[in-house]
């Protein structure tokens, strides 16, 4: 069965400062996709990584893949305020499983 | 483009009420998909249609829970009777179809929060 862990579950950090949240996930699984969510808004997708060694960027965030590892990370550089939110990876196996978010508080 | 719309955004019933919550997915998207996020848990999968017919209600708790979408357009989730565990935010999803190397990606709703008292 498939699991999926994020650590941490919760960081709190100063602007300018960089970050990685870890995604690892227990079997073998086709995608893996980050999802950003705003208190009460939609959950937004960031990113979908298809295969080992993918790694893509947007603005300060980015996410890798290692699938032989069964690790996924989100790195985030020099952080601002506005990066504040909660943050969900998530594996495909036989359907989509969620991490429990990560919730990112950047402090002015 | 519209997204995925969810109605009512917040719900709160007593316990052995009935609550019905409602998605509307992005036009065109067959899937649709239902999860729950209790407080502090993961977001959990409970059912996917594909158009009008169940793929995969595997995620579905119990017999409380019917999931419809009639002519394959809007979905509703009903729960009869509602139970204190029942809380939580319940987001729709929908995608297109997955084809070959597309990235079947799927867009959620706002959620509905079902505070049961």
């Amino acid at each position: 069965e498939l699991k999926v862990e994020q650590n941490p579950l919760f960081l709190s950090m100063q602007e300018g400062k960089n970050y990685t949240i870890y995604c690892n996930y227990s079997t073998t699984s086709d995608r893996l996709y980050w999802y950003r969510q705003d208190p009460g808004k939609s959950l937004e997708s960031l990113f979908v990584l298809l295969s080992n060694g993918a790694v893509k960027q947007e603005g300060r965030l980015m996410a890798s893949l290692d699938t032989k590892a069964r690790l996924s990370t989100l790195h985030i550089t020099a952080a601002v305020h506005d990066l504040s939110a909660t943050y969900f990876c998530a594996a495909l196996g036989a359907k989509i499983i969620f991490g429990k978010g990560t919730r990112l508080h950047i402090l002015p | 483009e519209a997204g995925v719309t969810q109605f009512p955004s917040h719900s709160v019933i007593e316990k052995g009420q009935t609550v019905t919550l409602r998605c509307d997915p992005i036009s065109g998207h067959d899937n649709l998909y239902w999860y729950r996020r209790v407080m502090g848990k993961e977001i959990k999968f409970l059912l996917h249609f594909v158009k009008e017919s169940k793929q995969d209600e595997s995620g579905m708790p119990n017999n409380r829970f019917l999931a419809e979408r009639t002519g394959g357009t809007y979905s509703t989730l009903k729960v009869q009777p509602a139970e204190l565990e029942d809380s939580g935010v319940y987001f729709c999803a929908s995608s297109f179809r997955d084809r070959g190397l597309a990235k079947n990606i799927q867009y959620f709703g706002a959620g509905t929060r079902l505070s049961v008292l």
